[in-house]
């Protein structure tokens, strides 16, 4: 079946420094992946959409990868700050709706 | 220029009563998503709506639960006969018409949190 697996596991990085979190994905192969944040108590918030024949995508301090030979996403948060401590979620096309990872936590120390 | 809104955003009951959460989309949004989180874990999937229409519920129990959204109104979710295991937040998601998952991103809402007695 298709899988999309996150490091439960949380990070937890000094500021300014550059934080990479993993997407893996198995069994298929997804056209597009989507990232979203999100803060305890609140709602996911979208921030980035990547499609398979983009090796990269930039907005400001974000950069997605996609690589389709490792079936991974990498999600790096540059010169990082406490502020972008939250927990961060991939997704990708199921049937007919996203399907989410599991999130990975991050936790920027000042 | 409202989100997404959802009521109740706590909504607590005792065992064997019904729930019922609404979601009203973002303006211009035809297409509603609900999911639902226990705490720690991540959005599983529940169904998928777009007005008057089911599209998909695979991911919905098969009992106690149902959605629908009217011509008319928000969006509910209803949960019967509620037992423990209900708690978590409910989240509801719309996008523009032609779907979400394929090219757009969802806007979510802030969530309903069931509490069950």
């Amino acid at each position: 079946s298709q899988k999309i697996e996150q490091n439960s596991e949380a990070l937890n990085i000094q500021e300014g420094k550059t934080a990479t979190l993993t997407c893996n994905y198995t069994n298929y192969s997804p056209a597009y992946l989507q990232w979203y944040r999100q803060d305890p108590g609140r709602g996911p918030v979208f921030l980035l959409l990547i499609r398979e024949n983009e090796k990269e995508k930039r907005k400001e301090r974000l950069k997605v990868t996609f690589d389709t030979t490792l079936k991974q996403s990498l999600f790096h948060i540059t010169a990082s700050q406490p502020a972008d401590s939250a927990t961060y979620l991939c997704a990708h096309t199921g049937r007919r709706a996203l399907t989410f990872g599991s999130g990975t936590r991050l936790q920027v120390q000042p | 220029n409202a989100g997404v809104m959802q009521n109740p955003r706590h909504l607590v009951r005792r065992r064997g009563q019904e729930a019922r959460l609404r979601c009203s989309p973002m303006k211009g949004h035809s297409h509603v998503y609900w999911y639902r989180q226990l705490p720690e874990e991540g959005l599983k999937f529940m169904v998928y709506l777009q007005k008057e229409n089911i599209i998909d519920e695979s991911g919905m129990p098969k009992e106690r639960f149902s959605a629908e959204f009217p011509k008319e109104g928000p969006s509910i979710l209803r949960i019967q006969q509620v037992v423990r295991g209900d708690s978590a937040a409910y989240f509801c998601a719309s996008s523009l018409p032609g779907g979400s998952a394929n090219t757009g991103e969802l806007f979510f809402g802030e969530g309903s949190r069931l509490t069950v007695l």
